[in-house]
């Protein structure tokens, strides 16, 4: 149980164009997903925290004008890279908390890499 | 300002030897510590997680062992295999707010 998935896995794109990257609660509910970056070798830097139906909580330095989330559905969270730069390049990785769960576990997706060209 | 660190930053063990990672943190609100493991290219996958109020849990070959007054806690990996060679990240909790440490990359050698 507690299957996320991240569809793509990797993209390629060129410069200016935007992303879009799903993460999908495969066997449970979600009612708060997370965004992560991780560069080469680095840990994992929250994004966004994304709870279903409402907006998606910035963490500072990080334009929410720039990376768009949607949380529609109790199963799905949507990251969209607009205008995407060379420096925004880096492993996406999702997270799902089940929702009612005790404990604050946060299961992981398989994460995206993007290659902004 | 980094809230939970982590040492060491790389670790070489022995096939068969003990690994060892240790955290610290600061705050007190602070009440879900758990590990993940994750391998090149992949999501972090959840390894073991513990409460403040016990001082060891043990799954298998991995065992936490915490120390709430020191506010440190660490990971045990027992007759350590070239399979467990990844990026250990531990994690501490505070209602939605996970703050991860910078990792530590594991390499057992056979």
């Amino acid at each position: 149980g507690a299957v996320v998935s991240q569809h793509p896995s990797r993209v390629i794109c060129k410069s200016g164009t935007s992303v879009k990257i799903e993460c999908r609660s495969l066997d449970f509910q979600a009612t708060t997903m997370f965004w992560y970056r991780q560069f080469p070798k680095q840990s994992l830097m929250l994004m966004a925290t994304s709870n279903e139906g409402s907006k998606a909580t910035y963490e500072q330095g990080v334009e929410k004008d720039k990376f768009l989330i949607n949380h529609a559905s109790l199963t799905l969270s949507t990251l969209t890279v607009t205008s995407a730069h060379p420096e925004d390049s880096s492993f996406y990785i999702c997270s799902a908390r089940q929702a009612g769960a005790r404990g604050h576990t946060q299961y992981f997706g398989p994460g995206t890499r993007l290659t902004v060209l | 300002q980094q809230q939970v660190k982590q040492s060491p930053q790389s670790l070489i063990v022995q096939k068969g030897g003990i690994s060892i990672i240790n955290c610290a943190y600061e705050n007190t609100a602070f009440d879900y510590f758990p590990w993940y493991q994750q391998f090149p290219g992949k999501g972090p996958a959840l390894l073991i997680a513990i409460r403040p109020d016990v001082s060891e849990k043990k799954e298998g070959r991995f065992t936490i062992s915490f120390n709430k007054s020191a506010k440190q806690f660490s990971l045990h990996i027992m007759d350590s295999q070239p399979g467990d060679s990844a990026t250990y990240f531990c994690a501490a909790t505070a209602n939605n707010d996970m703050r991860f440490g910078a990792g530590t990359r594991l390499t057992v050698k056979p």
